[in-house]
């Protein structure tokens, strides 16, 4: 069965400062990995996605996430954090089917002024 | 644009009162999701629905009910809320059930239960 790993429940860093947010996934064939975001209140929206090809993905508002296979790893990465990157963040395999991906439990981001 | 519209956005219902979650898209896509997400959690598949075509998670309880009326709009109907059942729930879209497809969330509708 498919599971992923968010092993930070919650980080807080400086404005201005690297983030790194950590998933580990298990899936039995080549995943299709996604990272989205959840603003307090609101619904996910999507950050990237690896489906195949490049290991480095870039995403919208500045983020980036490498697949390691060798490390079951997918792990988000912006070098410079905004106050209003400050949110939830949910990282998912996918399923067969689009919506039937496992989410992780999240990861809350805190950013301190 | 909003392309996934969730209302309403609060719903404050009394323990075993029938509530009705309304959600609807402008994306014409074939499929439409809800998901119950607690304080906290992930979000957990409920059901979905591929054109009229209903699927049921095995370990969704029946106490929740869905419709789709048509392409638009899809229903999320709680026949009796419980205390258990207060949490955010959130409407999502997607062209076709195939795993590399974009999923497209509405903001959710965070349901309170009295």
């Amino acid at each position: 069965a498919q599971s992923v790993t968010q092993p930070d429940i919650h980080i807080t860093v400086s404005e201005g400062a690297s983030l790194e947010l950590r998933c580990n996934y298990s899936y039995g064939a080549t995943p299709y990995l996604f990272w989205y975001v959840q603003s307090p209140g609101q619904g996910l929206q999507l950050l990237l996605k690896y489906f195949s090809g490049d290991t480095l993905v870039q995403g919208i508002k500045g983020f980036e996430a490498e697949f390691k296979r060798s490390q079951s790893s997918f792990n988000l990465r912006k070098p410079s954090v905004h106050w209003s990157d400050a949110a939830e963040y949910f990282c998912a395999v996918g399923n067969t089917n689009a919506g039937k991906s496992t989410f992780g439990d999240g990861t809350t981001l805190t950013v301190k002024p | 644009d909003a392309m996934v519209i969730q209302n309403p956005r609060y719903q404050v219902t009394q323990f075993g009162k029938p509530v009705t979650l309304s959600c609807s898209q402008t994306l014409n896509h074939n499929v439409m999701y809800w998901y119950q997400q607690k304080s906290s959690q992930a979000p957990k598949l409920l059901f979905h629905y591929y054109d009229k075509d209903f699927n049921n998670e095995a370990d969704t309880p029946d106490n929740f009910q869905s419709r789709r009326p048509n392409t638009s709009f899809c229903f999320l109907d709680i026949r009796s809320p419980g205390l258990g059942d207060a949490a955010m729930y959130l409407c999502a879209t997607s062209r076709e059930v195939l795993s590399n497809e974009k999923l497209f969330f509405g903001s959710g509708t965070q349901l309170s239960v009295l």
